[in-house]
């Protein structure tokens, strides 16, 4: 069974500085992988995926992420963060299927 | 875009009644769709998979006759918790296959439902 672990629970940031969610996943066979987006109350928003192909994936709101296999990472970065980019990210990977198993989550708090 | 839509976003009930939860895919139709429920500060956790027509499947250790799921049409699935109780209490979210994924299995996620069970 595949699994995901994000390293970093919280990560507090200064608006304007540039941030990386960490997130690695576990699998013995090729998996797609996501960042997904939760602001307070809020269902989950996709922002990226990797299904294959080129290892750099951009999605929105300025964020990308690259696939790392042999790292089998997938972290996500933003070059320079906003306040309104405070939320909770979520790294999902799924056997190509739609079950998706979601890490644990990682608090994004961007500070003026 | 495609829209997920779940009802009621919030509901307070006491101990001991049940509670029904709706998620509607709008503009597209939806054969499957996906119960998850998140604890505060943690992750979603997939509860089971509604199957329009039949009977929903199931992950382990999630109790059937608790979590009572739906799939009437083709755009609706209802999430019942029967005889629910405070640990019952989460925030509750549904997600569908999202039409035109780009090849992948892109998933539509509803705006979720608190349940508070007093």
């Amino acid at each position: 069974a595949q699994s995901v672990t994000q390293l970093d629970s919280q990560v507090p940031v200064f608006e304007e500085a540039p941030v990386e969610l960490r997130c690695n996943y576990s699998s013995s066979v090729s998996v797609y992988l996501f960042w997904y987006v939760q602001y307070p109350n809020q269902g989950l928003q996709l922002l990226l995926k990797y299904l294959s192909g080129s290892t750099l994936v951009k999605g929105i709101n300025g964020f990308e992420a690259e696939f790392n296999k042999s790292q089998t990472s997938f972290h996500l970065r933003k070059p320079s963060v906003h306040i309104s980019d405070t939320a909770e990210y979520f790294c999902a990977v799924t056997l190509h299927d739609y079950k998706l198993s979601f890490g644990a989550g990682t608090t994004v708090t961007v500070r003026a | 875009g495609a829209v997920v839509s779940q009802h009621p976003s919030r509901v307070i009930c006491k101990s001991g009644t049940s509670v029904k939860i709706e998620c509607r895919s709008l503009d597209f139709q939806a054969t499957t769709m996906f119960w998850y429920r998140q604890f505060p500060k943690q992750s979603l956790m997939l509860m089971a998979t509604s199957n329009e027509g039949s009977k929903a499947t199931y992950e382990q250790g999630v109790e059937k006759d608790k979590f009572l799921i739906n799939h009437a049409s083709l755009t609706l699935s209802t999430l019942t918790v029967t005889s629910a109780h405070p640990e019952d209490s989460s925030f509750y979210i549904c997600s569908a296959p999202s039409p035109g994924g780009g090849g992948a299995n892109v998933l539509t996620f509803g705006a979720g439902s608190r349940l508070t069970v007093l």
